[in-house]
């Protein structure tokens, strides 16, 4: 079966640059949730959207922004990185905004 | 605001030991809990979830029971093995009255379970 797929898998970057994590729900899935986990932390809910518009907003930073498109599909935008975002950022889906929670299996960023 | 509580870990165990994991809550409405696992490099697995007062969940020989008396969800195996050797994720996720889940979860701490032969 189809599950939640995210790109790239591992990203490097350097402090102050940007970078943008890709999310593409199960198909049909018509909500996507993000989540950062820091080293050794729990995941931390950042922001989901259910058909296309922002549906709960977490602890994400102002340097931060997200979106869901037509696809579905969505994308985290993360500008003026610091060493403190290096994580593991995961994405999840659902079926409407009640259902179980699938997750990808998570995009590593490591701010040098 | 929601929050979960899991004991302090990491715990080690030997192949065939009786594995417990503490898990208690404090949430508004009335919560639906899950019991998610994190196997090396991967992303988290659903392993089992109650949505109401003193049901059940199981999966893999694993199992809690939603107590709403305590609020807990203790995670519970009557015998481990090695490929059980992970971290364990305790979440909640609130409810309305009328059931219906909102999709948001809170985790817990995690719990590393390392399993020796």
């Amino acid at each position: 079966a189809a599950g939640v797929i995210q790109s790239p898998r591992h990203l490097i970057k350097e402090k102050r640059e940007t970078a943008t994590l890709k999310c593409y729900p199960i198909p049909r899935h018509d909500t996507v949730y993000w989540y950062q986990q820091g080293p050794g932390q729990d995941p931390q809910f950042l922001i989901s959207f259910y058909e296309k518009m922002q549906s709960d907003k977490g602890s994400i930073p102002d340097r931060f922004s997200a979106q869901q498109f037509s696809d579905y599909h969505s994308e985290l935008n993360m500008s003026s990185l610091e060493l403190g975002d290096s994580a593991l950022y995961f994405c999840a889906s659902s079926l409407e905004d009640a259902g179980e929670l699938f997750f990808g299996e998570g995009s590593r960023l490591t701010v040098l | 605001g929601n929050s979960v509580t899991q004991m302090e870990g990491p715990v080690t165990l030997s192949e065939e030991a009786f594995l417990t994991i503490n898990c208690t809550y404090t949430a508004t409405g009335y919560p639906s809990l899950f019991w998610y696992v994190q196997y090396p490099g991967e992303g988290l697995q659903l392993l089992l979830k109650a949505t109401k007062a003193d049901d059940k969940g199981s999966n893999k020989g694993f199992e809690a029971t939603y107590r709403k008396e305590t609020t807990s969800f203790h995670l519970e195996k009557g015998s481990v093995q090695v490929s059980d050797s992970a971290v364990y994720f305790c979440a909640l996720s609130d409810q309305d009255a009328g059931g219906t889940s909102y999709g948001k979860l809170t985790f817990g701490q995690g719990t590393i379970l390392t399993v020796h032969p």
